[in-house]
């Protein structure tokens, strides 16, 4: 089975600009949630896509967004890039059809620099 | 907001040595998981407890689900140069992570 794959795995972008990031989850997995790890704050949890809906979401401005497709591939969106985004974005995918199936598999990451 | 208490924060040991790492919480848990991540890689999973009071293990690694519900360890026995890496505790349902322990081994 395909792991999760991620895209792009690095990626530059200036001050204001937005940013798309695109996570496709392991064949059959049909949540999908987003990390951001940065050395300061470690792993935070950003949001949880099942079934094209948002299931759970984390502290952070609304200007993380978020949406995940009928084939579960998952895509998301920084608009009006600051200095303080930089960092791995993380994807990871998990069946949830058991209550308790909360193992995550990590897609390798989209490390982003914001300049 | 939820927090877990992971310790050590980092670990420096020679090859060949056990390790011992653990995770705590003031919030009772039903789940805890251990990940290893090593650098540039999304991190992966090495152990998943369900039950209070649960042992499992994986190879060299053993981890404990705390009777209390409120902390986990993890250990590595006969440890080699490839456990180099950052290790993390994760509670859900909060799908939150430790801050991690860093391990090093030395040849």
């Amino acid at each position: 089975k395909a792991g999760v794959t991620q895209t792009p795995r690095y990626l530059i972008k200036t001050r204001g600009q937005q940013v798309t990031l695109s996570c496709s989850p392991i064949s059959g997995h049909r949540s999908v949630s987003w990390y951001q790890q940065t050395p300061g704050q470690g792993l935070q949890f950003l949001f949880e896509y099942f079934s094209e809906t948002q299931r759970n979401k984390g502290n952070f401005p609304g200007r993380f967004s978020g949406r995940q497709f009928s084939n579960s591939r998952s895509e998301m969106n920084v608009s009006t890039l600051e200095l303080g985004d930089s960092a791995l974005y993380l994807c990871a995918s998990s069946s949830r059809d058991r209550v308790n199936s909360y193992e995550q598999y990590f897609g390798p990451g989209t490390r982003l620099t914001v300049t | 907001g939820q927090q877990l208490n992971q310790s050590p924060q980092s670990m420096f040991i020679q090859e060949g040595e056990d390790v011992s790492m653990n995770c705590t919480s003031s919030s009772i848990f039903n789940t805890w998981l251990w990940y290893k991540q090593d650098p540039g890689e999304g991190p992966v999973l090495l152990i998943a407890l369900y039950k209070a009071g649960e042992l499992t293990s994986n190879g060299r690694l053993t981890a404990q689900f705390g009777i209390t519900r409120k902390d986990s360890f993890l250990n590595i026995s006969a440890s080699i140069p490839s456990d180099v890496g950052i290790y993390f505790c994760v509670s859900y349902s909060t799908l939150t992570f430790g801050k991690g322990t860093m391990l090093l081994v030395s040849p």
